[in-house]
């Protein structure tokens, strides 16, 4: 039973490029969340997905940053223009959807994103 | 809104003494959860805590749910090299609609 997956593993872009970070969460799993981690910090909730659906995206940036999860194919998380202060490990967890919030999160190996 | 907070930030240990890290939420919690994270690996689910006062136990390590549910601990006993890597607390709000993590104590373990 595979994990939870994310691509790119490592993503380096230069200021102003735009940053698509995958995931496909684990089988059987339909509801998704993106958290942040700033080196050696926390982790810091972005937003919760579900197919077709945002849930919460109070972690959000107003700007430059979307995310989606279609009814086909991984979420996306999406960051336009990306700035310095965009480097960090984006990390991506997966739970089932049968209860909301309070089910166990599995989280994916993360996207290491260095900006220029 | 809902902060937690985890202490120390960092703890080196020899190898064979304990450890513990204590996470305090400013409300109270529904649950908890407890996550390990080794240097650049990804954070792995521990265990949940639900119950007021609850304790369980995963081999060497003890994990609590303070009475008030607004505070917890994960203590190690006799630590092992394979225990390095930093761990996070993480709690719900008694809505159950929000995961909040603490900052995290990074464990270094000196062979």
């Amino acid at each position: 039973n595979a994990g939870v997956m994310q691509n790119p593993r490592h993503l380096v872009r230069r200021r102003g490029q735009e940053a698509r970070l995958r995931c496909s969460p684990m089988k059987g799993h339909s509801h998704v969340y993106w958290y942040r981690q700033l080196p050696e910090e926390g982790l810091k909730f972005m937003v919760y997905l579900q197919k077709e659906n945002i849930i919460d995206e109070s972690g959000m940036p107003k700007e430059r940053f979307s995310a989606e999860f279609p009814k086909e194919g991984p979420s996306i998380l999406r960051i336009q223009q990306v700035v310095r202060g965009d480097s960090a490990a984006y990390f991506c967890a997966s739970s089932p959807g049968i209860t909301t919030w309070t089910e166990t999160q599995y989280f994916g190996p993360g996207t290491r994103l260095l900006v220029l | 809104g809902q902060q937690v907070m985890q202490i120390p930030q960092y703890q080196h240990v020899q190898e064979g003494e304990d450890f513990t890290t204590y996470c305090n939420s400013s409300t109270t919690l529904s649950n908890i959860q407890w996550y390990k994270q080794r240097p650049g690996g990804h954070p792995v689910f521990l265990i949940q805590l639900v119950k007021s006062g609850e304790v369980k136990k995963q081999k060497r390590l003890t994990f609590q749910f303070g009475e008030a549910k607004k505070n917890s601990s994960l203590h190690i006993t006799a630590t092992q090299t394979t225990d390095v890597g930093t761990y996070f607390c993480a709690g719900f709000n008694n809505a159950g609609n929000m995961l909040t993590f603490g900052g995290g104590t990074r464990l270094m373990v000196k062979p």
